[in-house]
């Protein structure tokens, strides 16, 4: 497609439910990526992925958060046993191979708003 | 630790004003750093960016950034804003070690009034 994509747009659980999100990067791009964005601040890195394999996944909150590239292309972001502070809105970008200067410009996705009832 | 800082929440002004959006960054080491809006209603789109070479860069729709590497600073400015420039304007910064992870600050909410 010609840009992020991300589904779904919007998706309300009730608390301790498992959920799953996700994102289908611009086509050629190798690199993908998840943030979150709470109520009032900026996004916040939660993992990158170069090909199928997590290259830093030092954003995620804790083990209840998991996620999945595994051809290297669509994306699912997993939550289990959701809780209300895991309500937010969750990005998802892409981008070409990060270079060895550092170069690299991420795409972002419309986001998923996750609600925790 | 790392971290971005953009001083205003909330700035509202009336259109042909000038804007500037203050963004400041704690980062030991070469940074690259952007600038993304998001219009109501629509995602994050890339404003501008600095990675090396001349600070002042110039992006799209007259909006123009100086990095001050002295001040760790990179204020958003634009002399004439208009009613279409409402938005959230968000300042990033990633290292030259790290370049896949975007730091950014909390936002900087513009209502620009007709």
């Amino acid at each position: 497609g010609a840009g992020v994509s991300q589904t779904p747009s919007n998706k309300v659980t009730e608390k301790g439910k498992y959920v799953e999100l996700r994102c289908d990067p611009i086509s050629g791009h190798t690199a993908l990526y998840w943030y979150r964005q709470s109520l009032g601040q900026g996004p916040e890195f939660l993992i990158y992925f170069q090909g199928t394999g997590a290259a830093d996944d030092s954003g995620l909150p804790n083990d209840r958060f998991f996620a999945v590239r595994p051809e290297g292309s669509v994306s699912t972001l997993k939550i289990q046993r959701t809780e209300r502070g895991d309500s937010a809105v969750y990005l998802c970008a892409s981008s070409l191979t990060p270079t060895s200067g550092g170069i690299n410009i991420q795409y972002f996705g419309a986001g998923t708003r996750l609600s925790v009832l | 630790a790392q971290s971005v800082s953009q001083h205003n929440h909330h700035v509202i002004l009336s259109e042909a004003a000038s804007l500037e959006l203050g963004c400041n960054y704690s980062y030991g080491g070469t940074v690259n750093l952007f600038w993304y809006v998001q219009y109501p209603g629509q995602h994050l789109q890339l404003l501008l960016k600095y990675f090396s070479g001349d600070p002042l860069v110039k992006g799209i729709k007259g909006f123009e950034a100086e990095f001050i590497k002295s001040k760790f600073s990179f204020n958003l400015r634009k002399p004439s804003v208009q009613w279409s420039d409402t938005a959230e304007y968000f300042c990033a910064v990633s290292g030259m070690d790290s370049s896949y992870k975007l730091i950014f600050g909390s936002g900087t909410r513009l209502l620009v009034r007709p």
